[in-house]
């Protein structure tokens, strides 16, 4: 089944520093891949995504461009908030058609940004 | 109003016992799900069901038995439960008959066994 790494937190930054949390992926053929969010006492929720290669997901100022000759889909912003602290997740979806949208989550990547 | 709701939002409760978290979706979608996430923010799949048919089930033990009664519903029951089912599970739904579609989340129930 397809898999994610992902950079290991707790990441800690300054209000306005330039964020990236790296996200390599390996994966039969060539999935949508998604950046999910978790804010403090919540769920998971999209952030962005990205439908096939060269594409550019983006919202809320961050970015992710689905780079198929690294595997990667780096997530960056270029200026945080102090609202952005949270957990991010990289997750790319199972192959297949009878994979129901089964996503293989890891262990996210913890972000606090200090004023 | 919420989109994919689960009751309780906490619930303490001593080893031994067996308890329910129930989850609903109004969004139209075939697919639910139960993950688990730990305490370093791991998050796992347990369970996925497709218009009430169980599709996944990722090596969870017996205790837990999830129950879909419509596709709008899936429960969780857990029987004995033990410490390390302390974790805050949470339930999702997804129109996923292809890949790409997008997973909602409810809030979390916080499980903690005591």
């Amino acid at each position: 089944g397809n898999s994610v790494t992902q950079m290991e937190g707790p990441v800690t930054l300054s209000e306005e520093a330039f964020l990236t949390i790296n996200c390599t992926y390996t994966a039969t053929g060539y999935p949508s891949l998604f950046w999910y969010v978790q804010y403090p006492g919540e769920g998971l929720q999209l952030l962005l995504k990205a439908t096939k290669a060269d594409d550019k997901g983006s919202n809320k100022g961050f970015e992710a461009t689905y780079r198929k000759e690294t595997t990667s889909f780096h997530l960056e912003k270029g200026s945080v908030q102090v609202s952005d602290s949270a957990v991010y997740f990289c997750a790319p979806p199972e192959a297949g058609g009878t994979s129901y949208g089964k996503l293989t989550f890891g262990q996210g990547t913890i972000l606090t940004v200090h004023p | 109003d919420t989109a994919v709701s689960q009751t309780p939002k906490y619930l303490v409760t001593q080893m031994g016992n067996d308890k329910s978290i129930k989850c609903e979706q109004n969004l139209g979608h075939d697919t639910m799900y139960w993950y688990k996430q730990d305490s370093k923010k791991f998050l796992k799949i347990m369970f996925s069901y497709n218009n009430k048919e169980l599709i996944i089930n990722e090596t969870v033990p017996n205790r837990f038995s999830p129950k879909s009664p419509d596709k709008a519903h899936l429960n969780l029951h857990i029987n004995s439960l033990e410490l390390g089912d302390s974790a805050v599970y949470f339930c999702a739904s997804s129109q996923a008959r292809l890949s790409g579609n997008t997973i909602y989340f409810g809030e979390g129930s916080w499980l903690t066994v005591v």
